[in-house]
């Protein structure tokens, strides 16, 4: 099993321009979370799908920001335009819940680690 | 603000001494989870618990619920180098849809 998968690992970028984080994850899961880790802010969960439906997404910080699932197997976080304060390591993650709203245990993905110019 | 509290921030041991860290929330929550991070790492998921006053063990660990379902603990007993990391409890509030992580507990063992 691959686990959830994150891409890229590593992101370096200037000022204004997009950013886009992409997330597989595990097969079968039905929910789909991505989160921001700072220093100062801890992990923050930004939005949450299930069934490929965003459920919630009062922590996305601003307009800049979007996330997408077009399928199960598929995510996308997409940051326009990028600003310096968004610096932070993004991770997904994906779990299975009967039912909605219901947290079980989640898995986590290796991560994205994004540096704004 | 921050909903999900844990004390202390930071905890450094010897090796072989006990540790507990303690979390808190300002609403109920439906369940509490705890996670471990490595330096470096990704959150690791240890467990889960859903009734009030609710208590488990894996090994060394002691894991708590508390009787009102805002208040959770983490005990450790002998740590030893491979538990150094980050731990944090997280869960979801009883009244929508939100889910937090607490502010997490640094642990560093010294040998």
């Amino acid at each position: 099993d691959a686990g959830v998968i994150q891409s890229p690992r590593h992101e370096v970028t200037e000022m204004g321009q997009e950013v886009t984080l992409r997330c597989k994850p595990i097969s079968g899961h039905n929910s789909l979370f991505w989160y921001r880790q700072t220093m100062m802010r801890g992990l923050e969960l930004l939005i949450y799908f299930n069934n490929n439906v965003p459920i919630d997404d009062s922590g996305m910080p601003e307009d800049r920001f979007s996330a997408k699932m077009p399928n199960a197997s598929f995510s996308t976080l997409k940051i326009q335009p990028s600003e310096p304060r968004d610096s932070a390591v993004y991770f997904c993650a994906s779990s299975f819940a009967y039912y909605t709203p219901k947290f079980n245990e989640q898995f986590f993905g290796p991560g994205t680690r994004l540096t704004v110019l | 603000g921050q909903q999900v509290m844990q004390i202390p921030q930071y905890q450094h041991v010897q090796e072989g001494e006990d540790f507990t860290t303690y979390c808190n929330s300002s609403t109920t929550l439906s369940n509490i989870q705890w996670y471990k991070q490595r330096p470096g790492g990704h959150p690791v998921f240890l467990i889960q618990l859903v009734k009030s006053g609710e208590v488990k063990k894996q090994k060394r660990l002691t894991f708590q619920f508390g009787e009102a379902k805002k208040n959770s603990s983490l005990h450790i007993t002998a740590t030893q180098t491979t538990d150094v990391g980050t731990y944090f409890c997280a869960g979801p509030t009883s009244t929508g849809n939100q889910f937090y992580f607490g502010t997490g507990t640094s642990l560093t063992v010294i040998p």
